[in-house]
Formats: structure tokens, sequence, C-alpha cells
């Protein structure tokens, strides 16, 4: 079946560290892959989506490359400040309109 | 602004109660889901629909009930016999037809139950 695999936390940086959060799926068909960010005591916000093979979804600075022979969406980003501390999910749509989501990956930023 | 709307943020309610939690969107959006999130955990689902008048249970349905009469909106409750109900509940939706459309999520209702 489809899943997704998220790289455990939680994750420590300093500010201005590089971030990479790792996530890798399994799925048939052509999934489309998000990356929601999740700040406490609120829902998830997306941070940003790819639909097909190669693309790169980007925004605040963030971005992550669909990969199809790796299987993979990691989420990068070259600088983090402390307010992207917060929790990153990963997660993948199928064909059939259903959502899968990895377990979440806690980043904390420390001035 | 379009958006998804839970109601309300903070629920306290005795064991053995019902309590009905609230979700509408004006996002005329077809499919909305339910979820529920356990503190350092992931997303588990409770329900979704589809379409109005019907819905399926998600992995974690038992102790759960929903109604989907109009599109705008999707309640759940949860009910006394949901063992262990004090959670987080996240209520989303996203375009039905658009299957690269992602998932527009609410800000969660906290619920106690004691």
């Amino acid at each position: 079946g489809n899943s997704v695999t998220q790289m455990e936390g939680p994750v420590t940086l300093s500010e201005e560290a590089f971030l990479t959060i790792n996530c890798t799926y399994t799925a048939t068909g052509y999934p489309s892959l998000f990356w929601y960010v999740q700040y406490p005591g609120e829902g998830l916000q997306l941070l940003l989506k790819a639909t097909k093979a190669d693309d790169k979804g980007s925004n605040k600075g963030f971005e992550a490359t669909y990969r199809k022979e790796t299987t993979s969406f990691h989420l990068e980003k070259g600088s983090v400040q402390v307010s992207d501390s917060a929790v990153y999910f990963c997660a993948l749509k199928d064909t059939g309109n259903q959502f899968y989501f990895g377990t979440g990956t806690s980043l904390t930023v420390i001035p | 602004d379009g958006g998804i709307t839970q109601s309300p943020k903070y629920l306290f309610r005795k064991e053995g109660q019902n309590v009905t939690l609230s979700c509408e969107q004006n996002l005329n959006h077809d499919a909305m889901y339910w979820y529920r999130q356990d503190p350092g955990q992931g997303l588990r689902l409770i329900y979704y629909s589809q379409i109005v008048n019907d819905f399926q249970k998600g992995d974690i349905a038992e102790g759960y009930s929903v109604s989907r009469e109009k599109k705008e909106s999707f309640p759940l409750t949860v009910t006394s016999a949901q063992k262990n109900p004090t959670a987080f509940y996240l209520c989303a939706s996203s375009m039905k037809a658009s299957y690269n459309s992602p998932l527009h999520f609410g800000n969660g209702t906290r619920l106690t139950v004691t």
C-alpha cells in the first residue's frame, strides 16, 4: 500500500544552518507530494508541493524536488531562522484522492 | 477570506458524554476529512467524505460518527464509546476533481475529557 516515511526528530539547528529533512514514499501510479508545517497549537499549513517527477516545489526559502527514481521528496532550506521552528510533515496524495502522512519531524532553531 | 473554521478551539467534557466538533468550509471543496493528532504523533484518519450524504471510515473510526448533509459542513461526534478521546482534532478539505489539490486544514479543536 501507499506510505510515507520521514526522518525522525527532533532536529535542533543553530540559526543560519542548512536544513535537510528526508522523506521517502511508496506509492502506485503517480502521486502528488506535499510538505506541510505545523506551529504549536495550530493546524497544518501547506508549505510546498510537487505534482510530477522532477518538479521542484519552493516557498519561503524551502525547496523539495520530486525524485521518482529514488522515491524521495527531501525538504531543504539553506539558512534556517528561529521562526522556522515547527513540526514538518511530508505527505502524498494518490490518484484516488487519499492522503498519506509521515509521522512529522520537529525542528527547533536556536539563536 | 476562504477557509476552514473549526469550533470551539478548546472543549472540555466529562467522561460518558457525547460531544460534537464543528467544521465548516467556504472553499467549495467536495471532499472533507477528520484527523486525530496525539502529542508527538502524526495524523490518523477518522472519517472522510468525498460527496454530500456519503462518508467512509478511516483508520480509527470506532467511537466516532459523522454526517455530511451539506457540502460546507462535516461535524464529528465523539461518542462515549471512544475509549481515549482526549486529543487534538483537525478538519480538512480538498478539491476532489483535481487529484493534485492539497489538503486545507482548520486550526483544530483540542478536546479534553476527564
